[in-house]
């Protein structure tokens, strides 16, 4: 069956530090794979998508992921992170039409 | 462009009473489109979809239903409201486009169920 696992609950960085958050996927075939952000009391905002081909996709914000095919994983970076991009980040994992499973999301901290 | 719009933004309803949240998509036609549901400190859980008027799937059973009246409109209802009903309620829509679709989110219902 399929699943998302953000093992990250909460994560604090400083303003300007660099980020990673963590999925990893459980799936048979290959997934068609998304990053969401949502900010308090909003709804989510897609942040990139990877459906094929570069396995590095740049996504908006600034922010970048890259698919592991071999590690099953999806990580979203950003260089440098701003006050702003303290929000809750979740990663969805697509297994056919109509079905997009999602991880319980990683809260993000910025401190100045 | 796509727009999505949620209402009420907020509703405090107490135990037993009914519930409608409609969702309404501007801008596209014959979108697929998703009720979730985000309980407190958990992840989003789909409850329904619908991929054409009157055309409704359910993914979790429940005491809520959902309807699908015109082509952009999708409503989540309720006879009798549980506490457990309690959560911020997501409405989204796709379209499919080469075997794959990408949701999009409306700006959700808070619900609080007393």
């Amino acid at each position: 069956a399929q699943s998302v696992t953000q093992p990250d609950i909460h994560i604090t960085v400083s303003e300007g530090a660099s980020l990673e958050l963590r999925c990893n996927y459980s799936y048979g075939a290959t997934p068609y794979l998304f990053w969401y952000v949502q900010s308090p009391g909003q709804g989510l905002q897609l942040l990139l998508k990877y459906f094929s081909g570069d396995t590095l996709v740049q996504g908006i914000k600034g922010f970048e992921a890259e698919f592991k095919r071999s590690q099953s994983s999806f990580n979203l970076r950003k260089p440098s992170v701003h006050w702003s991009d303290a929000a809750e980040y979740f990663c969805a994992v697509q297994t056919g039409a109509n079905n997009l499973f999602f991880g319980t999301g990683t809260r993000l901290t910025v401190i100045p | 462009s796509q727009t999505i719009h949620q209402w009420p933004a907020t509703l405090v309803q107490p135990v037993g009473s009914p519930l409608s949240l409609e969702c309404t998509v501007e801008g596209t036609s014959n979108p697929n489109l998703y009720w979730y549901r985000q309980a407190a400190g958990r992840g989003l859980q789909l409850l329904f979809y619908s991929v054409g008027i009157g055309q409704i799937s359910s993914e979790v059973p429940q005491n809520l239903s959902a309807s699908r009246p015109q082509d952009r409109q999708f409503i989540l209802s309720s006879k009798k409201l549980l506490l457990s009903d309690s959560g911020f309620y997501l409405c989204a829509w796709s379209l499919r486009a080469g075997g794959t679709d990408t949701q999009y989110f409306g700006p959700g219902t808070r619900l609080t169920v007393l």
